[in-house]
């Protein structure tokens, strides 16, 4: 089973600031199959990002994602309000799927 | 557009066994492309992936539920269902069905339904 793991915890900036959520596999994740999700509390899981860079439909362009290997990287460069949330990366490259522990993004 | 979404027991008794049903509305389970997931989360925690499957029947589940889960498909509702058996209070969570685009990720999500085991 891939270990996926999350860092930082948890995030704090402001509004217009740039956020980088990083995600580290115990193993290389097979064909980029990376994902990221955000939650809002009371929601659904949303996908962001798949094969570790590309926008979901309707995804803003200031999500982005990059990373290949067992290194991946989130980054929403301008924050807006509506970003503040908790965000997990999931591998479906390999069975079980498995998914980050989350980084929790709040405002500062 | 394509929507989901659970429906099932709120509460289930320890060792019985958890039913949830998931129906697809605005396209067909059977269409291809996709495989449609289970996913669970507990109180304040994170996301566990519990398997999916094809709606022609063939399917992965998590080894660490494997024993206790069996995931199956009626195309002719355009449901998917999830049983657990022999639950426990560790199984109480938010339970989500999913479309899982293979190579696209897990686009389309239910809105979540909870389940708690108490007696």
């Amino acid at each position: 089973e891939i270990v996926l793991t999350q860092s930082p915890g948890t995030l704090s900036l402001s509004p217009g600031e740039r956020a980088t959520l990083s995600c580290r596999a115990s193993q290389t994740v097979s064909s980029s199959f990376l994902a990221w999700y955000q939650q809002k509390p009371g929601q659904a899981p949303r996908l962001l990002i798949y094969l570790a860079s590309t926008r979901a439909t309707g995804i803003p362009d200031r999500f982005s994602g990059s990373g290949s290997g067992t290194d991946f990287t989130l980054t929403i460069s301008r924050l807006e309000p509506e970003d503040f949330a908790v965000y997990y990366c999931q591998q479906y490259g390999s069975s079980p799927y498995t998914f980050g522990q989350g980084t929790k993004l709040e405002i500062k | 557009q394509v929507q989901l979404q659970e429906s099932g027991p709120g509460l289930v008794k320890p060792s019985q066994t958890l039913s949830l049903t998931c129906t697809v509305s605005g396209g067909s389970i059977s269409s291809g492309g996709y495989y449609w997931s289970w996913i669970r989360q507990h109180p304040g925690k994170g996301l566990e992936w519990i398997g999916n499957i094809y709606y022609s029947g063939g399917n992965y589940y998590n080894p660490s539920l494997k024993s206790r889960v069996t995931i199956s498909v009626d195309p002719s509702k355009n449901q998917f269902s999830l049983k657990l058996s022999s639950v426990t209070a560790a199984d109480t969570a938010v339970y989500y069905c999913a479309r899982d685009g293979g190579r696209d990720g897990s686009d389309i999500w239910g809105q979540g339904t909870k389940v708690t085991v108490s007696s």
